[in-house]
């Protein structure tokens, strides 16, 4: 199938741990992200990479590292898990930098 | 900056009810808008876009026109169904220096009743 998957789909985790959620499109898209949807819902953009460039970078703290090992595969990596970083975490990719965005599954992360 | 405001849910209807969602953008320049429809448990779907003013966005019954002189976006949908029921995202997209960044609404719960 052609789409944008992540993994996990859950992850629950202690305070202080490290942790990555990995997406991957097979669109072939130049342009991906990551967002974040809190428990009201909102959604907020935190990252953009075009062709492994680091295009948007909204103000999130720098405990949240993003990661484009190719054009294909959007990883983001969590030093010191805190309470408040409990949400759903969604990749998305595009065509190129100014087209629609079509997003992957999501990822449940709990920290307790 | 750039804002989107809906109106808040959730929006409760009958099957076969007219549906009307509110939206409204703030923004610079020329934005696209979007509407994303996320069902329980999943990701986001794209639904239409309209990329310039009086462009009218239309996928599955869903329908949108892009209002620049009230700056809205509003969905609409003549008979909607129970498999309608999810959470719609009114989103404007402003072409910054660095790239397409989405702007979302707080999302509206729809839920559709027998």
């Amino acid at each position: 199938d052609t789409a944008v998957s992540q993994t996990p789909k859950y992850l629950v985790t202690q305070m202080g741990n490290d942790k990555s959620i990995k997406c991957e499109q097979n669109l072939g898209h130049d342009t991906m992200y990551w967002y974040k949807q809190d428990s009201k819902k909102f959604l907020k953009i935190m990252f953009s990479y075009n062709n492994k460039e680091l295009i948007i970078n909204e103000t999130v703290p720098n405990r949240f590292s993003p990661k484009s090992p190719d054009k294909a595969h959007l990883n983001l990596h969590i030093n010191s898990l805190e309470l408040g970083d409990s949400a759903v975490y969604f990749c998305a990719s595009s065509h190129d930098r100014y087209n629609e965005q079509f997003f992957g599954p999501g990822t449940r992360l709990t920290v307790l | 900056g750039n804002s989107v405001t809906q109106m808040e849910g959730p929006v409760t209807l009958s099957e076969e009810a007219f549906l009307t969602i509110n939206c409204t953008y703030t923004a610079t320049g020329y934005p696209s808008l979007f509407w994303y429809v996320q069902y329980p448990g999943e990701g986001l779907q794209l639904l239409l876009k309209a990329t310039k003013a009086d462009d009218k966005g239309s996928n599955k019954g869903f329908e949108a026109t892009y209002r620049k002189e009230t700056t809205s976006f509003h969905l609409e949908k003549g008979s909607v169904q129970v498999s309608d029921s999810a959470v719609y995202f009114c989103a404007l997209g402003g072409k910054t220096g660095g790239g397409n960044k989405l702007t979302f609404g707080t999302g509206t719960q729809l839920k559709v009743e027998l």
